[in-house]
């Protein structure tokens, strides 16, 4: 069964860079059927995809925060991170790591996610 | 890339059926056969309802279904019971492998 884990600090000062890494178990994130990617939620709010990587190193971008964003991958390690810089109290979400399938093998869609993980930027 | 267009809310009656609309552009909902709905539970991970804009996985009740006309997609929930009071979201692929979320539906089962 596929399980992914975000990991990283739960508070960033202002200015700072915001790092998350997600880490896959029970399949390869070496896969030409999926994206993997990171998705956050401020409080209250709706869900905002922010970035996607593919297995080869391909990045893909939220144009809304593309100049802030940074993602990528280590297929040794079966992981994939986030870095997110100059951050203020706006980028306070629950921040999820999530697979989207692209084969007709599984279901196009972000078909598994972590258990998303809160992170707080002080005003 | 703007978010889809959602109502903030809707409530329905047990038994009852609501759909909940996700508007968005032929850039993203209407250019693609790519929108996928997602459940939320307060405090958990979103859980994937429909993909494909009509498709449903296996696991998922047949009372939830999806359908599309133009740029707006929906999602309809038939037989509403007392664990489907959620966050409803919409997803679109938007082209040049980026996607955009809806804002969130808050289903209100009364």
């Amino acid at each position: 069964q596929l399980q992914l884990q975000e990991s990283g600090p739960g508070l960033v000062k202002p200015s700072e860079t915001l790092s998350l890494t997600c880490i896959v178990s029970g399949d390869s994130i070496s896969s030409s059927y999926y994206y993997w990617g990171w998705i956050r939620q401020p409080p209250g709010k709706g869900l905002e995809w922010i970035a996607s990587i593919f297995y080869s190193g391909s990045t893909y971008y939220n144009p809304s925060i593309k100049s802030r964003v940074t993602i990528s991958v280590d297929t040794s390690k079966n992981q994939f991170s986030l870095k997110l810089s100059s951050v203020t109290a706006a980028d306070t979400a629950v921040y999820y790591c999530a697979r989207y399938c692209t084969s007709t093998t599984c279901y196009v869609g972000f078909d598994y996610w972590g258990q998303g993980t809160l992170v707080t930027v002080p005003s | 890339q703007s978010a889809l267009t959602q109502p903030a809310s809707v409530s329905g009656s047990p038994g009852q059926s609501i759909t909940i609309s996700c508007t968005g552009t032929s850039s993203d909902v209407g250019g693609y056969d790519l929108v996928s709905w997602y459940q939320q539970h307060p405090g958990k991970a979103p859980k994937l309802m429909i993909y494909e804009d009509i498709r449903r996985p296996s696991g998922v009740s047949n009372r939830f279904s999806g359908s599309k006309s133009g740029n707006t997609a929906s999602l309809t929930i038939s037989g509403l019971q007392a664990d489907d009071e959620a966050d409803y979201s919409c997803c679109s692929y938007a082209g040049n492998s980026t996607w955009v979320f809806g804002g969130g539906t808050k289903l209100t089962v009364l």
